[in-house]
Parts: structure tokens; sequence; C-alpha cells
């Protein structure tokens, strides 16, 4: 089955700096990658995805890049805010199968 | 507005006791899954069900049961079984090939 790994576990930065999540995958059939927020005590939320027929997807401050060649994506946040502090899960799937998780990135933005 | 409810938020079980955690949806999503979330690790698939009246094993089913008799709802069941049941555990649903929608959690607890 698939297999993601995810890095850092845990990232601190400064406000108003930018944080950069990374994840690797093992299946080539994957084709769906999305990114999860969570907070404490919380279910976790959507944030941005991305499909393997692109390379880059832009939301405000976040983005997510998409390298299929090298089986890896990543999560850009830009000009932080204390408010992005959360634990983040990227994912890898393919149509109709189930998702694979990473092990989470627990970010604090310090203000 | 549409989305999924898990209940109780907070449970706390006795040992060699059953406890079923609720989950409903109303987003007319076809598949359900539920996870299991431990301190400082990603989510673990316990069962999931792509129809009503069908269900299979996830990575950690031991100790565990489901069912899905309407759409809407997935309960899952922790049974005696599970001997190490504390952990918060997410209900999720899925529509063709978007990404998941995530309920609030139920945490579990032995007493």
């Amino acid at each position: 089955g698939e297999n993601v790994e995810q890095h850092p576990s845990t990232l601190s930065v400064q406000e108003g700096d930018s944080a950069v999540i990374k994840c690797t995958y093992s299946d080539s059939a994957s084709n769906y990658f999305p990114w999860y927020k969570q907070e404490l005590g919380k279910g976790p939320q959507l944030i941005i995805d991305i499909r393997s027929n692109v390379g880059e997807k832009k939301d405000q401050r976040i983005a997510v890049t998409l390298n299929k060649t090298a089986k890896h994506f990543s999560l850009h946040i830009t000009e932080t805010q204390p408010e992005d502090s959360a634990v983040y899960f990227c994912a890898a799937t393919y149509t109709g199968n189930q998702f694979y998780f990473g092990t989470g990135t627990s970010l604090t933005v310090i203000p | 507005d549409g989305g999924i409810t898990q209940s109780p938020k907070y449970l706390f079980r006795k040992e060699g006791q059953n406890v079923t955690l609720s989950c409903e949806q109303n987003l007319n999503h076809d598949a359900m899954y539920w996870y299991r979330q431990d301190p400082g690790q990603g989510l673990r698939l316990i069962y999931y069900s792509q129809i009503v009246n069908d269900f299979q094993k996830g990575d950690i089913a031991e100790g565990y049961s489901v069912s899905r008799e309407k759409k809407e709802s997935f309960p899952l069941t922790v049974t005696s079984a599970q001997k190490n049941p504390t952990a918060f555990y997410l209900c999720a649903s899925r529509r063709d090939s978007y990404g998941y929608t995530f309920g609030s959690g139920t945490r579990l607890t032995v007493v």
C-alpha cells in the first residue's frame, strides 16, 4: 500500500515568516493530495488540495506544490500568523482508495 | 448546514465494557470512515464503508466493529477485545474524488 512520510514533525517560525512542510509518497498511482489543519481537540479541516495533473495551486497565503517525478509535495504558508498554529497533515490517495496520512507537523507561530 | 456530527464529545469506558460512538452525516456522501488518532501519531484507519450494508476492515480493525444500515449513519463499537482504546476517534465522509469531511471527534478514555 501507499506510504506517506511527512517532515518536519515540529516547526516553529516567527510571525510573518514562511513555513514549509514536505511530504513524500510511494505509490505512483496516487493522484490526489489534500492538506488538513487540525486545531487542538477538533477534527481536521481541509485547507488546500492538489491533483496530479497540476504542479502548483495557491489560495491566498497557502500554496501546495507537487513533483510527480520525485513523488513529493509541499505545503507553503507565507506571512504566518498566530492563528496558523496547529497540526498539519498531508495525505495521498487515488480514486476509490482510502487516504493515507502523514504523521503530522505541529506548527507554532511565535508572535 | 451540511456536515458530520459525532457524539458524544467525551466518553468514558470501564474495563470490559463495550461502547458505541455515533457518526451521522447529512452530506449525502456514499463513503464513510473511522480513524483513530493517538498523541504524536497520524490517523490510522479502523473501518470504512463505500456503500450501505457493506464495510471493510482498515489497518487496525481488531477490537472494533461497525454497521452501515443507513447512508447517513456509521456507528463504531469499541469492544472489550480492544485492549488499549484510549484515543481520539474521528469519523469522516467523502464524495467521489473529493477530500474527506471530518467530524469533530470523540475522545474515549478508559477508567
